[in-house]
């Protein structure tokens, strides 16, 4: 019974790289949303996906920031030409029309030098 | 714009004290109210979670009050035990839990032995 899964736990990119955040929702689940901490801060929205479909990027950065849920393989979370800003963690969430209930990832920290 | 506000930003309380952490919330149209717990390097997990068509929900040894005229919410912890001792986030939502999350910055919660 796995839950949200997300990878890579630690990610450290150079000013300027790429990073891709990876999250696999519970088996069954069909949408997906990814939020952001930054230290001693709540969590805040990001992006809410659906299979093949962005329902909601009002919390996406309107440059650099992209994401996806494709038919088949984990939702991705892209950062291009990262900044020093972009340091926090990222989480996933899943849930399932039947459940309201959100089920968290263990998140993706996020430390760009 | 913050629409939902927590308090204390950190609180400690002595083994079997009885901490409580309250919420505001601005819009009305919020139909959902859970509560997450958080340990170092985690995702949250939920604890309990509230509709507005009742003033009291318990589990277990949480609590969550309601009141909706005031648009005030809050947790109460009985009994409260070391492995207590984590960040507690409160969050609103609409639909019923169907959208997005909007969370309070979070308290951090000491439970001494």
């Amino acid at each position: 019974n796995a839950g949200v899964m997300q990878n890579p736990r630690h990610l450290v990119r150079r000013r300027g790289q790429e990073a891709r955040l990876r999250c696999s929702p519970v088996k069954g689940h069909s949408h997906v949303y990814w939020y952001r901490q930054l230290p001693e801060e709540g969590l805040k929205f990001m992006v809410y996906l659906q299979k093949e479909n962005i329902i909601d990027e009002s919390g996406m950065p309107k440059e650099r920031f992209s994401a996806e849920f494709p038919k088949e393989g984990p939702s991705i979370l892209r950062i291009q030409q990262v900044v020093r800003g972009d340091s926090a963690a990222y989480f996933c969430a899943s849930y399932s029309t039947l459940n309201t209930e959100a089920f968290f990832g263990q998140g993706t920290r996020l430390t760009v030098v | 714009q913050q629409q939902v506000k927590q308090s204390p930003q950190s609180l400690i309380v002595q083994k079997g004290g009885i901490p409580i952490i309250n919420c505001a919330y601005e819009n009305t149209a919020f139909d959902y109210f859970p509560w997450y717990q958080q340990f170092p390097g985690k995702g949250p997990a939920l604890l309990i979670a509230i509709r507005p068509d009742v003033s009291e929900k318990k589990e277990g040894r949480f609590t969550i009050s309601f009141n909706k005229s005031a648009k005030q919410f809050s947790l109460h912890i009985m009994d409260s035990q070391p492995g207590d001792s984590a960040t507690y986030f409160c969050a609103a939502s609409t639909q019923g839990g169907s959208e997005k999350l909007v969370f309070g910055k979070g308290t951090k919660l000491t439970v001494n032995p």
